[in-house]
């Protein structure tokens, strides 16, 4: 268990359709991070928020959105999905650790559109 | 952040020692070396990471050379379970960003 917490581990919806993603970082990590991974792709960074603000933004589409709450948990919405959206979606945390910045991967989110 | 080069697929046979090598010719003093690994649609994993130094933990070691353009991580006794993506990938210390994965280095550990 690494502490990142991520739900729901799979979910298979339809075109058009929208979904929320849900991640709770590590107790005490501000900042929560946004990978998404197509089959046999890289991981493309989408979103950052460090303690409930926007703090960078990579290839994230238009259609979708995230924030993070009081609570530090963060939702990444997905809309008017297509059938390109399905993907593996990880969410990470980062804390501090000698020199540098460890990051914690969740378990990810499956997400199917059929 | 500074680019890095790996193989893209290397094989090593269990029990045996892996060394995984990254090319990063254009790092900068203030930037770290970081090895992440993802098993099979895991999320990724945190190995080591280092400056100058040659660092170990329980997991493994990282050799970084004197002019420190480039590094190899070490698994010492390779197992199946080592099989991943690994990803070397530098970065500064300072500012909690995001981190840029490449393509990585697909290890398959044979029996």
């Amino acid at each position: 268990d690494s502490g990142v917490t991520q739900t729901p581990k799979h979910l298979i919806t339809a075109t058009g359709q929208r979904v929320t993603l849900r991640c709770s970082p590590r107790s005490g990590d501000l900042s929560v991070y946004w990978y998404q991974q197509s089959l046999d792709q890289g991981l493309q960074f989408l979103i950052q928020y460090y303690n409930g603000e926007e703090r960078a933004k990579g290839n994230i589409l238009e259609r979708f959105s995230a924030q993070q709450f009081p609570d530090l948990h963060s939702e990444l919405n997905l809309s008017s999905l297509e059938l390109g959206d399905s993907a593996l979606y990880f969410c990470a945390s980062s804390f501090t650790t000698g020199g540098g910045y460890g990051y914690t991967f969740g378990s990810g989110t499956r997400l199917t559109v059929v | 952040d500074a680019k890095t080069t790996q193989p893209p697929s290397m094989d090593c046979a269990e029990g045996r020692a892996a060394n995984l090598p990254c090319n990063h010719s254009t790092i900068s003093g203030n930037e770290y070396v970081y090895w992440y690994r993802q098993i099979h649609s895991q999320g990724p994993q945190y190995i080591i990471h280092g400056l100058k130094n040659n660092e170990t933990n329980e997991m493994a070691s990282l050799i970084i050379t004197e002019d420190r353009k480039s590094s190899t991580l070490i698994l010492p006794h390779a197992t199946l379970r080592d099989t991943a993506v690994y990803y070397c990938i530098v970065r500064v210390a300072t500012g909690a960003n995001n981190l840029f994965f490449g393509t990585g280095t697909r290890l398959t550990v044979i029996p």
